[in-house]
């Protein structure tokens, strides 16, 4: 079946712009998160979204950093007025319930690059 | 708080000989641990995970991990190393106080050599 899928794979950007990365969760999964991966480290918790409740945006580095989520399904994560230090990995995942048993299924990720 | 350390950057391992890539924790709780793979250029797949039950958690691709509550331990193990388990292995924990956010360590990266 379909995994999570993320979209641009890829995107380069100049500081300053703004950009908005796509997910698609595994149809049927009600939690999402978002997570940034920078080179050569582990994840960084972003944003948890988890059926119509209030997301938790305690990982959101700035509010510069913001993400909606639809129901249960398509979620955008924006970043305004890009820095150079956003340049990271994206990395989405989704998971069939509540619960941190539960585990995540990864999108491939949406690789960022700030010029 | 939660914490997860893996504290080795990486592993270097002849094809066929076991591997062991360790994790420790620390978490209130009971903690649900769990170990996920990454492949370059893609996301993280999951591989095992420990809830409850035996300390001997068997996953994909042979890999097995054994929780040591005294330790506080969760070390991935396989018992013959293939050149194509070259990836970066992430440890991750969370715990029974309800809480959805897992806690990844900084991964490690396993090398193994023909």
């Amino acid at each position: 079946g379909a995994g999570v899928s993320q979209s641009p794979s890829n995107k380069v950007t100049e500081k300053g712009k703004d950009v908005e990365l796509r997910c698609d969760p595994i149809s049927g999964h009600t939690a999402l998160y978002w997570y940034r991966q920078r080179l050569g480290q582990g994840l960084e918790f972003l944003i948890y979204f988890q059926g119509n409740s209030a997301p938790d945006k305690s990982g959101l580095p700035s509010d510069r950093f913001s993400a909606e989520r639809t129901g249960e399904s398509v979620s955008t994560l924006t970043i305004q007025r890009t820095q150079q230090e956003d340049s990271a990995v994206y990395l989405c995942a989704s998971s069939l319930a509540s619960g941190v048993a539960q585990p995540q299924h990864f999108g491939d990720g949406t690789r960022l690059s700030i010029l | 708080a939660q914490s997860v350390a893996q504290p080795e950057d990486q592993v270097n391992v002849a094809e066929g000989n076991p591997l062991t890539v360790k994790c420790t924790y620390s978490v209130s709780g009971n903690p649900y641990l769990f170990w996920y793979v990454q492949y370059p250029n893609r996301g993280l797949q999951f591989l095992l995970k420990y809830i409850t039950g035996d300390n001997l958690v068997k996953g994909s691709y042979g890999f097995e991990a054994e929780f040591n509550k005294s330790q506080t331990s969760f070390h991935l193990k396989k018992p013959s190393a293939l050149v194509s388990d070259s990836a970066l292995y992430f440890c991750a924990v969370g715990h029974s106080g309800g809480y959805n956010k897992l806690i990844f360590g900084a991964g490690t990266r396993l090398a193994v050599h023909p």
